[in-house]
């Protein structure tokens, strides 16, 4: 059975720093590329960030670039988010997303505030 | 002006066929892309139904059933997701998403609600 599972969400005050990881197991995560995807609480989808199979190609969006760095450690089915500098409007559930979109997290929460 | 667009809300019978439109921005031309369709309850990540970017390419998400489907409406440079058979369990968040310039941009979301 594929799963994902993130986990490292929290609260953090404006201006920190926190790591996501997403734990993949029931798949060949190596095979895969990955994406994180967030919700602010009642809005809608906004993707984060995209990493190939092998980690050589990444996208990110451009509320987030320079401040978030996308990673993954394919001997550890794993999958990372490093948030630096965050700020209120970063505050939202953060999900892992399988390409091909059909395996999604049960998201972690993320809320930055002082 | 969004990437994409879509009505903020929804609502039909049980039975009925609803028809959401994601509309995209007038200088990208919907018929070069592919249209992705997700499905999101409340407190539930959201459920990929499917992809559409022709009748010859499309992909329908595992499980999901036939009465999802998708189509374009070049003259209205809109990608379009029909549910037939309406059922209360489709009372959700439906949201497009495309990928555009070395980006995933996700539409604003229709909410539907079966009445």
């Amino acid at each position: 059975e594929v799963q994902l599972v993130e986990s490292g969400g929290g609260l953090v005050q404006p201006g920190g720093s926190l790591r996501l990881s997403c734990t993949a197991s029931g798949f060949t995560f190596s095979s895969f590329s990955m994406k994180w995807v967030r919700q602010a609480p009642g809005k809608g989808l906004e993707w984060v960030s995209h990493i190939s199979s092998s980690g050589s190609t990444i996208y990110y969006a451009d509320s987030v670039k320079g401040r978030f760095t996308i990673s993954r450690d394919n001997a550890k089915n794993s999958l990372y988010l490093q948030m630096n500098s965050l700020r209120a409007e970063d505050t939202a559930v953060y999900y892992c997303a399988r390409d091909g979109w059909d395996y999604w997290g049960q998201g972690t929460l993320v809320t930055v505030s002082s | 002006q969004a990437v994409l667009t879509q009505p903020s809300s929804l609502s039909a019978s049980p039975g009925a066929s609803a028809s959401l439109t994601c509309t995209l921005r007038s200088d990208i031309n919907v018929g070069t892309y592919r249209i992705y369709w997700f499905q999101q309850k409340p407190g539930s990540p959201p459920q990929y139904l499917l992809s559409y970017k022709s009748d010859s390419d499309k992909q329908q998400g595992s499980g999901v059933p036939s009465r999802f489907s998708g189509s374009k409406d070049a003259s209205a440079n809109a990608g379009i997701l029909l549910i037939s058979g309406l059922q209360s369990e489709d009372e959700a968040d439906y949201y497009c998403m495309v990928w555009h310039s070395s980006a995933y941009v996700f539409g604003t979301g229709t909410k539907v609600t079966v009445l």
